[in-house]
């Protein structure tokens, strides 16, 4: 039972790249999140998905872009990569957000944009 | 949507002490969860607390949810203990910016 898989752990850019963060369950988890986390802080909603092929936009959705095909994948895609963007990305799930179950979250992508 | 407040920001200890860690939100809330970010920024689960109290070997947490806080004791702290310390409302999926917590040796 590997939990909550993302990918790659570090990523280097340059400003105008485009590239997916993978992000992989194997809970069978209807609820998926995104989120960055900015030095000396706590980490911001980016998207999140309630179930495959529904999403919805988080506190900081700008320049990000998300699907769910699957279940078990929510990919997170950097369309044109901005110094603004470098952050560590850590992705989530959960069984489902109400009714009360705990978030479990992968290990982070640090993204760095130069 | 809810805010959410930790206190305090940050925290020096020495080995061996207790600490308490609080968080506050501003609306009521049906799940709540407290993460540690070891130094490596791995996030581990601590607790999933949406009211009552759990414990887990030195640590415990309480959440009151009609007062709309939420505490986190450590005792007889440990130097593996350093990081940071988040509470989160999963509900709203908002954290708290934090506790830093830096033990002493």
């Amino acid at each position: 039972n590997a939990g909550v898989t993302q990918t790659p752990k570090f990523q280097v850019l340059k400003t105008g790249q485009s590239m997916t963060l993978q992000c992989a369950q194997d809970m069978n988890h209807e609820y998926m999140s995104w989120y960055r986390q900015d030095p000396g802080m706590g980490l911001r909603l980016i998207h999140y998905s309630v179930g495959a092929g529904i999403t919805d936009q988080g506190e900081v959705p700008n320049g990000y872009n998300v699907s769910r095909s699957t279940t078990e994948d929510f990919p997170l895609r950097l369309l044109s990569a901005a110094p603004s963007q470098t952050s560590v990305y850590f992705c989530a799930s959960s069984y489902s957000v109400v009714g009360g179950t705990e978030a479990f979250f992968g290990q982070g992508t640090r993204l760095t944009v130069v | 949507g809810i805010q959410v407040e930790q206190s305090p920001p940050d925290l020096i200890l020495q080995e061996g002490a207790n600490s308490t860690l609080r968080c506050n939100f501003s609306d009521s809330v049906n799940n709540l969860q407290w993460f540690h970010q070891n130094p490596w920024g791995q996030l581990i689960n601590l607790f999933y607390i949406p009211s009552g109290t759990k414990q887990n070997g030195r640590l415990s947490a309480t959440t009151v949810a009609t007062e709309r806080y939420s505490l986190l004791y450590i005792s007889s702290s440990q130097t593996t203990d350093s990081g940071v310390y988040f509470c989160a409302v999963v509900d709203d999926m908002r954290f708290g910016a934090g506790t830093r917590l830096t033990v002493k040796p």
